[in-house]
């Protein structure tokens, strides 16, 4: 069985902090993703790597960055909380195939006060 | 880009009936649709998918469906048990570079009543 683990399952953080938000699989995937998801909003696509220090932007980037500097390890970065990021932050991957299942990490459910 | 919507957000039904949560999509490229169940405290986790060459396809109780031509596509759930309480996704996608990005609806929570 794929397994994606996510460093924290809960965190709480202050406006201005910088967060780190650590994602592992076991699959040797290629591509892995982070999502954000908010009631009402479903999945939104923060970052995605398909390869080791490759990055591409998803449809909400702003106010994050991401690191992958090893292909088991995917990170997503807040430089500066803010309490509009707060939500439920979800890892996920997938091999280097077309189309292939995205599988998820259990989440991380961050609060920036 | 791709967008998905996804009716209705909320679904409450008896145990034993049927439920059907259905979504659209606006992107006539895209080619991949899967369905993701997504329990209390959990990830999503993949329960169907199917591709635009088929137009149902069925695993057990639940089975999907695709109308190219309309550009919707709906899972269907059949003898519902409480196990089945969760909140369901669809997404859509298209083959794009080394990664498949999902474009995901905004989600139904679907309550099974016993």
């Amino acid at each position: 069985d794929v397994k994606v683990t996510q460093s924290s399952r809960y965190l709480v953080k202050r406006t201005g902090e910088k967060v780190f938000l650590e994602c592992v699989q076991d699959m040797d995937h290629e591509n892995m993703f982070w999502y954000r998801q908010d009631p009402g909003l479903g999945l939104r696509l923060i970052y995605f790597s398909y390869d080791v220090k490759m990055k591409e932007k998803g449809d909400i980037p702003e106010g994050y960055s991401v690191s992958r500097e090893k292909k088991e390890r995917f990170s997503l970065i807040l430089e500066s909380a803010s309490t509009n990021q707060t939500s439920m932050y979800l890892c996920a991957t997938t091999s280097g195939a077309i189309q292939e299942t995205q599988y998820f990490g259990p989440g991380t459910r961050l609060l920036v006060l | 880009g791709e967008n998905v919507e996804q009716h209705p957000s909320t679904l409450s039904v008896q145990e034993g009936d049927s439920a059907v949560i259905k979504c659209t999509y606006s992107d006539s490229a895209s080619n991949y649709f899967p369905w993701y169940k997504q329990e209390l405290g959990k990830g999503p986790q993949l329960i169907i998918d199917i591709r635009s060459n088929v137009g149902e396809k069925k695993d057990q109780r639940i089975a999907v469906t695709l109308n190219k031509t309309a550009k919707h596509f709906s899972l269907h759930i059949t003898e519902t048990q409480p196990e089945d309480s969760a909140v369901y996704f669809c997404a859509a996608s298209k083959m794009a570079g080394g990664a498949n990005n999902l474009f995901f609806g905004t989600g139904t929570r679907l309550t099974v009543i016993p």
